[in-house]
């Protein structure tokens, strides 16, 4: 299994741009969720997606970040427009179905600039 | 609000010195406390699932430990290919986990 997938890895971008964050979560798997990473506030949890349906956007920061998953095997992290603020280290996770299986499967990160 | 709270923040071993990590958190209502690893440059990686006090689970050089109150992680004789951010999380009700900052831990050779 090719695990988690995300892209880019790494993003360098300018204030006010757009920028899309990609994931393909592990195949099978039914939950999905996007984090982010930084020095000051560890791994927040920003949405959570179950069966490609948002359940919990309420720690999306503001109206500037959106999130889809329009199928099972692929979903997108949106920020415009971007701010130096959310530069971070974004993952996506997804976990597989059944009751007692919660554990995460990370993907490996993309590290975002904005300059 | 759920909290979780990893001591210490950073941890430098010799090889082979052991030692414990801890993760005390507040949750009512927990549903499962998960250790994970995260090496640099890397998503963290599942180490273990833990569901209720008095819950003991092993894998190699690891153990982890649950209390009504707080987790322990201990690693024996550690190496220094272990080296690495160990993360807590807690979980009630949803899926939704809450994570701790974790424990940077170093091993010198």
């Amino acid at each position: 299994d090719a695990g988690v997938i995300q892209s880019p890895r790494h993003e360098v971008t300018e204030m006010g741009q757009e920028v899309t964050l990609r994931c393909k979560p592990i195949s099978g798997h039914n939950s999905l969720f996007w984090y982010r990473q930084t020095m000051m506030r560890g791994l927040e949890l920003l949405i959570y997606f179950n069966n490609n349906v948002p359940i919990d956007d309420s720690g999306m920061p503001e109206d500037r970040f959106s999130a889809k998953m329009p199928n099972a095997s692929f979903s997108t992290l949106k920020i415009q427009p971007s701010e130096p603020r959310d530069s971070a280290v974004y993952f996506c996770a997804s976990t597989p179905q059944g009751a007692n299986n919660y554990e995460q499967y990370f993907g490996p990160g993309t590290r975002l600039t904005v300059t | 609000e759920d909290q979780v709270t990893q001591s210490p923040e950073a941890l430098r071993l010799q090889e082979g010195e052991s030692s414990s990590l801890n993760c005390s958190y507040t949750v009512s209502g927990l549903r499962g406390l998960f250790w994970y690893r995260q090496d640099p440059g890397k998503g963290p990686e599942f180490l273990f699932t833990l569901y209720s006090a008095g819950e003991e689970k092993e894998k190699e050089r690891l153990k982890a430990t649950l209390t009504k109150k707080e987790s322990f992680l201990h690693i024996t004789a550690p190496k220094p290919e272990e080296s690495a951010t160990y993360l807590c999380a807690v979980r009630r009700g949803s899926y939704i986990p809450t994570f701790g900052r974790g424990t940077s831990l170093i091993v010198h050779p």
